[in-house]
């Protein structure tokens, strides 16, 4: 179990560019979760994988944000046209289907938007 | 809609003292309650839940968490607060209703002192 591991650990990219962060859960959690953390508040859930299914999307994920799992394994997590307000720590947590409950968290990645 | 409040943003506790962190929360449907735990530098860890079953629930490192249904409130516990239990703690909520969206208060920081 080498636990979940996100890549870059951190991102710092100007206003208007382009960011896509990566997440290998580990390798027998088909549940997949991306969450979004910003300073002195707890995760905001951003969106839920089942395998390649996403299957739950919060309002929080607006049309500049998407993420996919093609092949029910690694996540891609992708904000274009980045805004100062995208800056937070971006964490991906997994879980076994039947311990939906207990998530493995990620180190997360930080995104600073300059 | 479902929340969580962690009313307190700092506890402090002398080492060997007991130790309570607060949390209160609301959901439309029976409660899914989870505690997790961030240390500087780490990712989130779980620390205990609560599904169905006794109220009172253990987790690691001694924790214990008391769910109230008629006061909608899930507090950590501790009998004897370690100087290494300072950290970050975080409650959580999922409704039982089939969603796996968790909801997290915005963290209690505990600072145990020697």
């Amino acid at each position: 179990d080498t636990g979940v591991s996100q890549n870059p650990r951190h991102k710092i990219t100007k206003r208007g560019q382009n960011v896509t962060f990566r997440c290998d859960p580990i390798s027998e959690h088909n549940r997949l979760y991306w969450y979004r953390q910003t300073l002195g508040q707890g995760p905001e859930f951003l969106t839920y994988f089942q395998n390649e299914a996403q299957l739950e999307k919060s309002r929080l994920l607006s049309d500049r944000f998407s993420a996919e799992r093609p092949k029910g394994s690694f996540s891609t997590l992708e904000i274009q046209r980045t805004e100062q307000g995208d800056s937070a720590m971006y964490l991906c947590a997994s879980s076994l289907p039947d311990r939906s409950y207990e998530q493995y968290f990620g180190p997360g990645t930080r995104l600073t938007v300059t | 809609a479902q929340s969580v409040a962690q009313p307190e943003d700092q506890v402090n506790v002398a080492e060997g003292n007991p130790l309570t962190v607060k949390c209160t929360y609301s959901v439309s449907g029976n409660p899914y309650l989870f505690w997790y735990v961030q240390y500087p530098n780490r990712g989130l860890q779980f620390l205990l839940k609560y599904i169905t079953g006794d109220n009172l629930v253990k987790g690691s490192y001694g924790f214990e968490a008391e769910f109230n249904k008629s006061q909608t409130s899930f507090h950590l516990k501790k009998p004897s607060a370690l100087v290494s239990d300072s950290a970050l703690y975080f409650c959580a909520v999922r409704d039982d209703t089939g969603g796996f969206k968790t909801i997290f208060g915005a963290g209690t920081r505990l600072f145990v002192k020697a």
